[in-house]
This record gives C-alpha cells, sequence and structure tokens, in this order.
C-alpha cells in the first residue's frame, strides 16, 4: 500500500515552455500532497503544500506564479513550471499523506526536468 | 524551529560490516522522526519511523533506529550491510501536524 506515483520521470523542454508534472496516490486518498525539489548532491526543499480543493501554501522564495499548482482531487495534484529557464532545471518530488497529523509523507519516484 | 543535523556526509564501509548513520535533531516541540532512503535517480522510500512507544524501532531491509530523547538522536543502524545498500539517507523530524525537515542526507557507499 501507499504507492504514490509521478508523471512523466523525466521531460527535456525548451526554454520559455512550460512543463505540467502529474503526481498521483494509488492506493489511498491523499489530503495533503507536497511538492519538492532537490538539487544534485542536497537534500530536498519544501516548494509547497497543497490541500485537496484549496489553494497551495508557498514556501518562502517559491514563486507561485511560475510553479503552478492544482490539487484537484484526493488522488491528483499536478505542477506546472511556467516560462522554464534551465535553472529550473532539476528534480522534483511530490509526496501524499492522508488524513491525520501523524500521517507519514509517502514519496513519488521523482520527475527529472532538464530545460535547454 | 526545528532543525535536523546528520553528522556524515559520506560513510563508505565494506559488506558485511555494521553500519551507524547518525542524526541528531534540535525541538522545541514533540516531534516524529523518521529515515528515508534514496537510490540514484529515485524517489524516497520510507525506511522506519518513530511516532511514540519503544525507543528502538525496526524498518525494512534489516534497518533499525533508537529514539534517544535526552541525547536528542536518532541514529540509523544496521549489523551487516549489503551492495545494494549503497544509496543515500536522510533523516527528517516533523513536529505534530508541521513540516517535514530533512537533514542534508548521508552517502552510504559499501564496498566489496
Amino acid at each position: 500500500g501507499a504507492v504514490v506515483s509521478q508523471h512523466p520521470s523525466w521531460v527535456i523542454c525548451k526554454s520559455g515552455t512550460s512543463v505540467k508534472i502529474e503526481c498521483r496516490s494509488l492506493d489511498f486518498q491523499a489530503t495533503t500532497m507536497f511538492w519538492y525539489r532537490q538539487f544534485p548532491k542536497q537534500s530536498l526543499m519544501l516548494m509547497a503544500t497543497s490541500n485537496e480543493g484549496s489553494k497551495a501554501t508557498y514556501e518562502q522564495g517559491v514563486e507561485k506564479d511560475k510553479f503552478l499548482i492544482n490539487h484537484a482531487s484526493l488522488t491528483l495534484s499536478t505542477l506546472t513550471v511556467t516560462s522554464a529557464h534551465p535553472e529550473d532545471s532539476s528534480f522534483y518530488i511530490c509526496s501524499a499523506s492522508g488524513q491525520t497529523s501523524t500521517d507519514t509523507q509517502y514519496f513519488g519516484p521523482g520527475t527529472r526536468l532538464t530545460v535547454l | 524551529a526545528q532543525s535536523v543535523t546528520q553528522l556524515d556526509s559520506q560513510v563508505p564501509v565494506f559488506e558485511e560490516a555494521p553500519v551507524e548513520l547518525r542524526c541528531n535533531y534540535s525541538s522545541s516541540v514533540s516531534v516524529y522522526l523518521f529515515w528515508y532512503v534514496q537510490y540514484p535517480n529515485q524517489g524516497l522510500q520510507l525506511l522506519l519511523k518513530y511516532l511514540s512507544g519503544s525507543t528502538l524501532v525496526k524498518g525494512i531491509n534489516g534497518f533499525e533506529a533508537e529514539f534517544n530523547k535526552s541525547q536528542t538522536s536518532f541514529h540509523l543502524r544496521k549489523p551487516s550491510v549489503h551492495i545494494s545498500d549503497t544509496a543515500e539517507y536522510f533523516c527528517a523530524v516533523q513536529p505534530r501536524g508541521g513540516k517535514l525537515i530533512f537533514g542534508q542526507g548521508t552517502e552510504l557507499s559499501v564496498k566489496p
């Protein structure tokens, strides 16, 4: 149980284009989903927290107009990187948790974004 | 505020040797504690977690960790490692109802 998928697993795009990454909880309902960014050889940096049906809460320094997050259902959240630039190249990882404060976050396999 | 310190950025060890990955945390409130493993180009997999109760927690793949409240530590141990244990390991803390806060990670390298 507690499987989280991400699609695509990797994507290459041209500078200026937008890219959408999907995060799905396959076997449980995720009240809350989280989006992280990870640079090579570094830890995970929380970008935003999204609750189903409401606006995402962004961490300080994360541009909400650049990283659009939608959590339309209890099993799906999307992250759209708008007008991507090479500095947006990174490994993006989502996680999902259930309804109680003790619920563990279960992580997706990550999406490698490369912006040319 | 909470913080997590993983004391070793890299730990090289020979196959079948024991290993300990160290994690210390700082928090003024009660926290839950986690260890995650990340294989190259993959997401994080939960190894084990401490929420309450027994301070010795057993996880997957033969790993265990011990919560020491007085020393604010949550070290990860395995009595005998395999080549397949080579990966990045992250310690994390989460205050109740709060965000997950990660350490910087420890790269475990198991050599034959």
